[in-house]
């Protein structure tokens, strides 16, 4: 079965330090992948894609993240967090031919301390 | 991208009781779908909804619960029936602008409590 397996439901680290939060999915012929952002009480921000091309995608509020696809990979990166990137991160996933919907891991909270 | 808005934004119903959830798009699009989010989760696909047609549903949800409809390519409604408890979620409009972008833009979601 098509699934996203996020590795860590939280992650605590402190202000300007380095994170990755780490998300891998079911291998497949063909896929597009994608990281959100939930704040407190809000929906979806897209912040980043993967279609094709360059393996290193750069997306908003410095977040990048590579594709592997040997390793079935797609984590998320930033150098230096931000008190203000404390939010959910959920990694998606669409299947070539399946109708454009998304499989969604169930999402890293991602905590920044002062 | 696209400016979706949803309504209402949150409600609290009686359990046996239906709501209506609208989702307006600010331009035409292609897609639209609605998801579920169930407090502490993550986001699960209810169903595709096609313009002029039914909806498309996925293992899990039928359309006696959560009939869905989208009369043009800027607006769907997503109906809860007969609502319980376990109903209580949060649950998002989302739109793909064509049939190649892959990527969906979401709505601010509606927050459902069933009491």
């Amino acid at each position: 079965a098509q699934s996203v397996t996020q590795l860590d439901s939280q992650v605590p680290v402190f202000e300007e330090a380095p994170v990755e939060l780490r998300c891998n999915y079911s291998s497949s012929v063909s896929v597009y992948l994608f990281w959100y952002v939930q704040y407190p009480n809000q929906g979806l921000q897209l912040l980043l894609k993967y279609l094709s091309g360059s393996t290193l995608v750069k997306g908003i509020n410095g977040f990048e993240a590579e594709f592997n696809k040997s390793q079935t990979s797609f984590h998320l990166r930033k150098p230096s967090v931000h008190i203000s990137d404390t939010a959910e991160y959920f990694c998606a996933v669409s299947y070539y031919n399946q109708g454009g919907k998304l499989i969604f891991g169930q999402g890293t909270e991602l905590s920044v301390k002062p | 991208s696209a400016v979706i808005s949803q309504k209402p934004s949150r409600d609290i119903c009686q359990r046996g009781t239906s709501l209506t959830i609208q989702c307006q798009v600010d331009s035409q699009v292609t897609m639209m779908f609605w998801y579920r989010q169930q407090p502490g989760q993550s986001l699960t696909l209810i169903a595709t909804a096609n313009q002029g047609s039914e909806a498309t549903y996925e293992s899990g949800f039928v359309i006696d619960k959560f009939p869905i409809s989208r009369p043009n390519l800027t607006f769907s409604t997503l109906t809860v029936s007969n609502m319980s408890p376990e109903d209580s979620s949060i649950y998002l409009c989302s739109v793909a602008m064509d049939w190649f972008s892959y990527e969906q833009y979401f709505g601010p979601g509606t927050r459902l409590t069933v009491t």
